[in-house]
């Protein structure tokens, strides 16, 4: 079946530490974007990448690193300069600036 | 700065009822607009994409139209039905970037 996947579907992390969330798309689709969602706001956009070996910072980059070594695969990785993580976080493709499709998020907590 | 709001943000609505969800933008320089629907705790569902020389587009009950001059869309949901409890969202793509601006969304909810 083509579609997103994103892993862990829960994820904790103590604070200072460093912690990656994994998106994979087998749509081979060329952007692929992550986005932040907290409770009662829209969506706001992290990082997102056109291309392989190539990404842009969206709003809220600060305390975000990303990668895109390979078309299918672009992880996310919160560090410790994030100082408000905790949030749902949704990993989405698209190919020619058409339809968006999204995986099923990570619920990423502080303990 | 592309902006994008949707009012109502919650709506309540017995079974069987037609009803109307609206997105505004504020930069009508937009390659396309797509509504979402979103489940507790999950990822996004594409309802309706359209292109920004469309007016509408129509996915069962489902129709979404376009007035880019005036930054306005609408979603159109024919009989609703308990299953379309969900949220709803818009997203802009601006003319000149990949982005999707979203806006805060519709919690709907229908009632039997």
């Amino acid at each position: 079946d083509g579609g997103i996947t994103q892993s862990p579907k829960y994820l904790f992390r103590k604070e200072g530490q460093n912690v990656t969330l994994s998106c994979e798309q087998n749509l081979n689709h060329d952007a692929m974007y992550w986005y932040r969602q907290d409770p009662g706001q829209g969506l706001r956009l992290i990082y997102y990448s056109q291309i392989v070996n190539d990404f842009q910072k969206g709003d809220i980059a600060e305390g975000y690193s990303v990668s895109r070594e390979k078309k299918e695969s672009f992880p996310l990785t919160v560090t410790s300069a994030q100082k408000n993580p905790t949030a749902f976080y949704l990993c989405a493709s698209s190919i020619d600036r058409t339809a968006a499709f999204f995986g099923q998020g990570t619920r990423l907590t502080v303990v | 700065k592309q902006e994008v709001t949707q009012i109502p943000a919650a709506l309540s609505v017995p079974e069987g009822e037609n009803l109307v969800l609206n997105c505004s933008f504020t930069d009508s320089a937009i390659y396309n607009l797509q509504w979402f629907r979103q489940d507790p705790g999950k990822g996004l569902t594409s309802l309706l994409l359209i292109q920004s020389s469309q007016r509408e587009q129509t996915s069962g009950r489902l129709n979404a139209s376009l007035d880019k001059s005036s930054g306005r869309s609408t979603l159109y949901i024919a009989a609703s039905q308990p299953g379309d409890s969900a949220t709803y969202l818009c997203a802009v793509r601006p003319g000149r970037t990949d982005k999707l601006i979203f806006g805060t969304g519709t919690r709907l909810q229908v009632f039997p």
